[in-house]
């Protein structure tokens, strides 16, 4: 069976520093792989899709960007966190058929102070 | 756009039947699917639907109108684990990309 893993689950980080947030995806080939946002009391927002590696595409325009070395890896990263970065940050998976439904890892709350 | 819409807020009583409604711009549209978020945990599939009509799974059941732009997940038989938020969210622009509402924050009661 597949699963998917995110880490870390909790992160306080200072305005300035850098982030990099880390997304493995096990027991699936060539998976498309997403990353969302969910502030405090809103929907999830899409930041960055793949479907393959090196393939990433950006849905908003924002301090972040993301990066996809191996096939079942994907990485969301910052140079300088501001503190409208804080949130909660979720890695999801889907099959690249049409229709499927993505599988979100545990998420990684982050707050920037 | 790409509004979804649903309550912000239900109540229920254990044991009870509740239904969620979600309405979404109805371009673009490339499935509906349901998710059940617990506090503090990431969101877990429930359901799809991408043609008219109802589908049941156990407790839960989905159901799609695509001309009117309109879902609802019903909830049978509830329980209080049921508390939870239940996201409503449109497949849109291919390669599966969901567009999420806000979420519906359900309290089942004793």
């Amino acid at each position: 069976s597949q699963t998917i893993h995110q880490w870390p689950a909790t992160l306080v980080q200072p305005v300035g520093s850098p982030l990099s947030l880390e997304c493995t995806v096990e027991g699936t080939s060539n998976p498309n792989l997403y990353w969302y946002r969910q502030a405090a009391g809103r929907g999830l927002q899409l930041l960055f899709y793949s479907v393959g590696i090196g393939q990433i595409s950006s849905e908003v325009p924002q301090n972040l960007s993301a990066s996809r070395p191996q096939d079942r890896q994907f990485i969301l990263s910052s140079k300088k966190l501001l503190l409208s970065d804080s949130g909660f940050y979720l890695c999801a998976w889907s099959a690249g058929q049409d229709n499927s439904p993505l599988h979100f890892g545990n998420g990684t709350r982050l707050t920037v102070t | 756009g790409q509004n979804i819409d649903q309550p912000t807020e239900m109540t229920a009583t254990e044991g009870a039947i509740v239904q969620i409604n979600c309405t979404y711009q109805t371009s673009g549209f490339n499935g509906l699917f349901w998710y059940q978020q617990h506090a503090g945990e990431a969101p877990t599939f429930l359901s799809y639907n991408v043609l008219d009509g109802l589908e049941e799974k156990g407790r839960f059941s989905s159901f799609l109108s695509r001309s009117k732009g309109y879902s609802y997940l019903l909830l049978k038989e509830l329980q209080m684990k049921d508390s939870a938020s239940y996201l409503c969210a449109k497949g849109s622009g291919g390669y599966n990309k969901l567009i999420f509402g806000a979420g519906t924050r359900l309290a089942v009661h004793p």
